[in-house]
């Protein structure tokens, strides 16, 4: 079965601090993963997705198939990174309609 | 473009009332998807619409369903309300491609409280 997990639900940093923010999953097959943000009172959105292979606001995430992980990581916290992060695995469907798996999410705190 | 609307922002019921949430897709998009995020979890997928067909279904009871629209929005009805159907409930829009990796654009939410 598809499963996100996100282990920590909690991660309170310094500003300047780095950052690394845990995502494993499982699935069987080449996954297609995700990191959404929801900023407060603001709506879920895409951060970066890993088949683009982009830094977004400072944030890479790099696939590792053999740890099944795609931790997000950003070298310097800025206090406006605090949010609400999530986890995602895209499963394709054999129809070619794909859903996402979501964490749990982790709450990222950056204090100054 | 407003980007994924959905209506309404708040909504109050009780136990055994039936509710309708309602949205709209991002402009271009023509697949709806359906999320229900309980508090302190993660959103979890609920169904999917394409064409007007419901093509493909999480782990949720019969007592959800839905409806797409020839303009592509879509509406999620819930039956028989219990306690335990309190959440946010994400609309998220999507163009229809058979490879992966297709960005799928979330609504702000229908927060529902069953009392």
């Amino acid at each position: 079965a598809q499963r996100v997990t996100q282990p920590e639900k909690l991660l309170s940093v310094f500003k300047g601090a780095p950052v690394e923010l845990k995502c494993n999953y499982s699935y069987s097959g080449s996954p297609e993963l995700f990191w959404y943000v929801q900023y407060s009172r603001q709506r879920l959105q895409l951060l970066l997705r890993h088949i683009s292979r982009e830094s977004i606001k400072g944030f890479t995430a790099d696939l590792n198939k053999g740890e099944t992980s795609f931790h997000l990581k950003k070298p310097f916290a800025q206090e406006e990174d605090s949010a609400m992060y999530y986890c995602a695995l895209s499963d394709i469907m054999n129809t070619g309609f794909q859903k996402l798996v979501f964490g749990t999410g982790t709450r990222l705190l950056v204090s100054p | 473009d407003a980007g994924v609307t959905q209506s309404p922002t708040h909504l109050i019921k009780t136990r055994g009332q039936q509710v309708t949430l309602r949205c709209s897709p991002k402009s271009g998009h023509d697949t709806v998807s359906w999320y229900q995020q309980a508090l302190g979890q993660g959103p979890q997928f609920i169904f999917q619409y394409y064409e007007e067909e419901e093509r493909q279904r999480g782990n949720f009871p019969d007592r959800f369903s839905g409806h797409q629209f020839p303009n592509y929005s879509s509406e999620l009805n819930v039956n028989a309300l219990l306690l335990g159907d309190s959440a946010l409930y994400l609309c998220a829009s999507s163009s229809f491609v058979t490879s992966r990796g297709e960005t799928q654009y979330f609504g702000p939410g229908t927060r529902l409280l069953v009392l």
